[in-house]
């Protein structure tokens, strides 16, 4: 039973352009929704975050929305650029327990030069 | 100065044996985890320690024993392993409820 979906396995962009990653989840229960982006041999490291209070937070080129009645969330850059190519998770997690993170299969995207 | 690292990188070993991952880090927090991503790229909670006390166990086989000595490490031995063992095993740690930190992670080969 898979509570976070990223349901495209990969994206390719030209760089400059906007990267929307899209990611779905079952738990209405889930209240605080993450992105972390990886890179081969690494651990994933944390991007941005958005409470369920909220419907958008924005850091620099990266901006999460949330629409709550559609359990959707999408994480969008702009601009695009190469070093952005990675594997991107989206993670969420219920009741305020932070410590316990459900996570989707990840989007490979890739920023062509 | 690595935030939070792990021992070994790679790990390649027969069906049957015991080995161990180390996590440690220097963060100064108070929660550290276990994960494992699979074949299918599921990254998976399997442990998580708060103050070196048990807080979460997902229903991993008792074949896993997570240890804290300190709050600075976390170690994960795993006894008797099988080949659906072979997965990438993540730790992280967080100070509750902040954000996690993930390691770079250990690629266990089991043959």
């Amino acid at each position: 039973d898979q509570q976070v979906k990223q349901n495209s396995p990969s994206l390719s962009v030209q760089e400059g352009r906007i990267s929307i990653l899209n990611c779905d989840y079952t738990n209405s229960m889930f209240d605080y929704f993450l992105w972390y982006k990886k890179y081969p041999a690494e651990g994933p490291t944390f991007l941005i975050s958005i409470s369920s209070i909220k419907d958008k937070n924005e850091d620099g080129r990266f901006t999460v929305f949330l629409n709550k009645s559609a359990k959707h969330l999408s994480l969008h850059i702009v601009p695009s650029q190469p070093g952005d190519s990675a594997v991107y998770f989206c993670a969420a997690s219920a009741n305020g327990a932070t410590n316990k993170l459900i996570f989707g299969t990840g989007t490979l995207l890739a920023v062509q030069p | 100065d690595t935030a939070v690292s792990q021992t070994p990188k790679y790990l390649v070993t027969q069906m049957g044996n015991d080995k161990s991952i180390k996590c440690e880090q220097n963060l100064g927090h108070d929660t550290m985890y276990w994960y494992k991503q699979d074949s299918k790229k599921f990254l998976k909670i399997m442990f998580s320690y708060n103050n070196k006390e048990l807080i979460i166990n997902e229903t991993v086989p008792n074949r896993f024993s997570p240890k804290s000595p300190d709050k600075a490490h976390l170690n994960l031995h795993i006894n008797s392993l099988e080949l659906g063992d072979s997965a990438v095993y993540f730790c992280a740690s967080s100070l509750l409820p902040d954000t996690q930190y993930f390691g770079p992670g250990t690629r266990l080969t089991v043959l």
